[in-house]
């Protein structure tokens, strides 16, 4: 596996499931993001974690909760979902959390119904 | 007003058309921008990269600043289907990646 791996790629759940998306980096970066791609809408940075320490979180609601055990992995746990968070979610990697260029997976495709 | 906007297109070329794609935005503070390419069921991927006003070319692409204006354009030339794909404006105040403002994106298609 090379670069930034996502699984699933599609996820439908229902509003009171609990689920989780994974993300995996393959580059040796230390940091690790979560964005939220919805149709017709910019891309939404929701965490950032910069050596497996979250330095990010944009005001993000909690039933979306983050976990990064070590610099190449990064979860998010997904709980009590509303129809609106169906989306498509983006992880992200870079050098390090100051740094300009990030590599992105290739997303998780999630309908909450 | 939104900090960044972008025309979500479809933008429907023929094939070795120049194609332009366009942002503006309003934060004048802003000195890093960015073009990220995003295929169908793909992630983003980072196509070209400025720093403050001027031209840069690589290939095919050729990405333009004009902060005046704050105005950025990207410009293919000779576009192939492969060309095929949604663009991302991004721009930042820091260059760091945690502080990008993304663009809706412009949705383009060549066709033979």
């Amino acid at each position: 596996e090379t670069g930034v791996t996502q699984t699933p790629r599609h996820l439908v759940m229902g509003m009171t499931n609990k689920k989780s998306l994974k993300c995996e980096q393959h580059l040796g970066h230390n940091a690790m993001y979560w964005y939220k791609q919805s149709a017709k809408k910019p891309l939404e940075l929701m965490f950032v974690y910069n050596f497996k320490e979250q330095t990010e979180n944009n005001s993000v609601p909690s039933r979306f909760s983050p976990e990064c055990p070590n610099s190449s992995h990064l979860f998010l746990h997904l709980h009590t979902l509303q129809p609106e968070d169906s989306a498509l979610y983006l992880c992200a990697s870079s050098q390090r959390g100051d740094t300009d260029t990030q590599y992105f997976g290739p997303g998780t495709r999630l309908t909450v119904l | 007003q939104k900090e960044v906007e972008q025309d979500p297109g479809p933008l429907s070329v023929p094939e070795g058309a120049i194609v332009s794609l366009n942002c503006t935005y309003s934060n004048s503070a802003f000195q890093y921008f960015m073009w990220y390419r995003q295929y169908s069921r793909k992630g983003p991927e980072l196509l070209m990269y400025t720093y403050s006003s001027g031209n840069k070319e690589d290939g095919r692409f050729t990405a333009q600043v004009d902060k005046s204006s704050k105005y950025i354009s990207l410009f293919i030339r000779d576009s192939q289907p492969s060309d095929s794909a949604t663009y991302l404006c991004a721009m930042s105040e820091t260059g760091t990646a945690s502080k990008l403002t993304f663009g809706t994106g412009t949705r383009l298609q060549v066709t033979l």
